[in-house]
């Protein structure tokens, strides 16, 4: 009954691979989000989607490319993967609409290391 | 650059003392704001949230303060329990519409038994 999956939790990898990490929810949301958190604990937003479009991309390399293919999944590839991205990144899903706030619910994240 | 950050990296206290994690932002349009808790190995987690229209909101154990003339928002756990050891983060929706919080640096909470 888990909320907000993410797999895999752990990810070890080599410059230049390329790698996926999947994320669904199962609480009605219609709004998904990805975030970085790096080792300083700084959380950084990276892209949101709503109902499957995307809302937000902040300025995030062109080698992220999220995909939605529907408003419960909200997958992240990453290409030619730098050292850098090693991070750990963090799925959550809200509703959009104020009325009801925006509390965000996040996975469990998933720690990337790139070698 | 960042428009919500924190005045205290770390925190420790005793337990059963009071706690309260202070949180400055900058953008006079916020008109949301939450705190979240983060334990070791896991992902964010809510609190309690107060919206710009409120001075105070009170939880279980933990009250939201806001005071939107120097604009700065504080947590405070009543009898903090080492369970309540972690790392705290406040955020803010900048207003306009926008659904999309600012997070703050974080304060790490050391619960000292």
């Amino acid at each position: 009954d888990t909320a907000v999956s993410q797999t895999p939790k752990y990810l070890v990898t080599q410059m230049g691979n390329d790698k996926s990490i999947k994320c669904e929810q199962n609480l009605g949301h219609d709004t998904m989000y990805w975030y970085k958190q790096d080792s300083k604990k700084f959380l950084k937003i990276m892209f949101s989607y709503n109902n499957k479009e995307l809302i937000i991309n902040e300025t995030v390399p062109n080698r992220f490319s999220p995909k939605s293919p529907d408003k419960a999944h909200l997958n992240l590839h990453i290409n030619s993967l730098e050292l850098g991205d090693s991070a750990v990144y963090f799925c959550a899903s809200s509703f959009r609409t104020s009325e009801v706030g925006n509390e965000q619910f996040f996975g469990p994240g998933t720690r990337l290391t790139v070698l | 650059g960042e428009s919500v950050g924190l005045h205290l990296p770390t925190l420790s206290v005793q337990e059963g003392d009071n706690s309260i994690i202070n949180c400055a932002y900058s953008n006079s349009a916020s008109d949301y704001f939450i705190w979240y808790k983060q334990e070791s190995g896991k992902g964010p987690q809510f609190i309690i949230d107060i919206r710009s229209n409120m001075d105070k909101r009170q939880g279980q154990r933990v009250t939201v303060l806001l005071n939107k003339t120097v604009k700065h928002l504080s947590l405070q756990i009543a009898a903090t329990q080492p369970g309540d050891s972690a790392v705290y983060f406040c955020a803010e929706n900048r207003g306009g519409g926008s659904y999309i919080p600012t997070f703050g640096r974080g304060t790490s909470l050391i619960v000292h038994p």
